[in-house]
């Protein structure tokens, strides 16, 4: 009855190096959400997806981020040449059906960039 | 509406008494909303749905009541217990586009 499982939970970096962040939806889940979180916030939409499809990136940075879905395989969000302003926990959710649904959150990855 | 980095606002109330936080959404076409616990060092954890063609929906110690005239959401918590200490997010879902839309968060502190 495993949840919505994030990998590394912590994570640091120095300034120009990537970040790859990984998530494993629920089982039977197809709908991943991509989520950051800055200390004291809320939650922010980064990137939708479904299984090998982008359906909604409209909250990710046009440069330097991007999500993939894979047919086999984790979510991964990767940010290349991180920033320090790229320091935030980044939350995965799934749900089973998309809208109308509501979405189970894994425990986050803490990116913290130095 | 969303946080501008501004410090959480705080609610603190006794253990056994009732909680009640609040939540103002902006989107009068949002149809579905739900409220989220957050602890620290864990992500939102589900506590509760309601779609906008019903105005209360009660679950365990728990009840959320929608106000579509005022755009105004509640969580109401009985009784309320130490392990409730954390921060409450209510998401709409604004009937556009795919994502669910977080407000900016109450933290609930319980003193025993």
């Amino acid at each position: 009855n495993a949840g919505v499982m994030q990998n590394p939970r912590h994570l640091v970096r120095r300034r120009g190096q990537e970040a790859r962040l990984r998530c494993s939806p629920m089982k039977g889940h197809s709908h991943v959400y991509w989520y950051r979180q800055l200390p004291e916030e809320g939650l922010k939409f980064m990137v939708y997806l479904q299984k090998e499809n982008i359906i909604d990136e409209s909250g990710m940075p046009k440069e330097r981020f991007s999500a993939e879905f894979p047919k086999e395989g984790p979510s991964i969000l990767r940010i290349q040449q991180v920033v320090r302003g790229d320091s935030a926990a980044y939350f995965c959710a799934s749900s089973q059906k998309g809208r109308d649904s509501p979405l189970h959150f894994g425990n986050g990855t803490r990116l913290t960039v130095t | 509406g969303e946080s501008v980095g501004l410090h959480l606002p705080t609610l603190s109330v006794q253990e056994g008494d009732n909680s009640i936080i609040n939540c103002a959404y902006s989107n009068s076409a949002s149809d579905y909303f739900i409220w989220y616990k957050q602890e620290s060092g864990k992500g939102p954890q589900f506590i509760i749905d309601i779609r906008s063609n019903m105005d209360k929906r009660q679950g365990q110690r728990v009840t959320v009541l929608l106000n579509k005239t005022v755009k105004h959401l509640s969580l109401q918590i009985a009784a309320t217990q130490p392990g409730d200490s954390a921060v409450y997010f209510c998401a709409e879902d604004n009937n556009a586009g795919n994502m669910l839309t977080f407000g900016g968060g109450t933290r609930l502190m319980v003193k025993p």
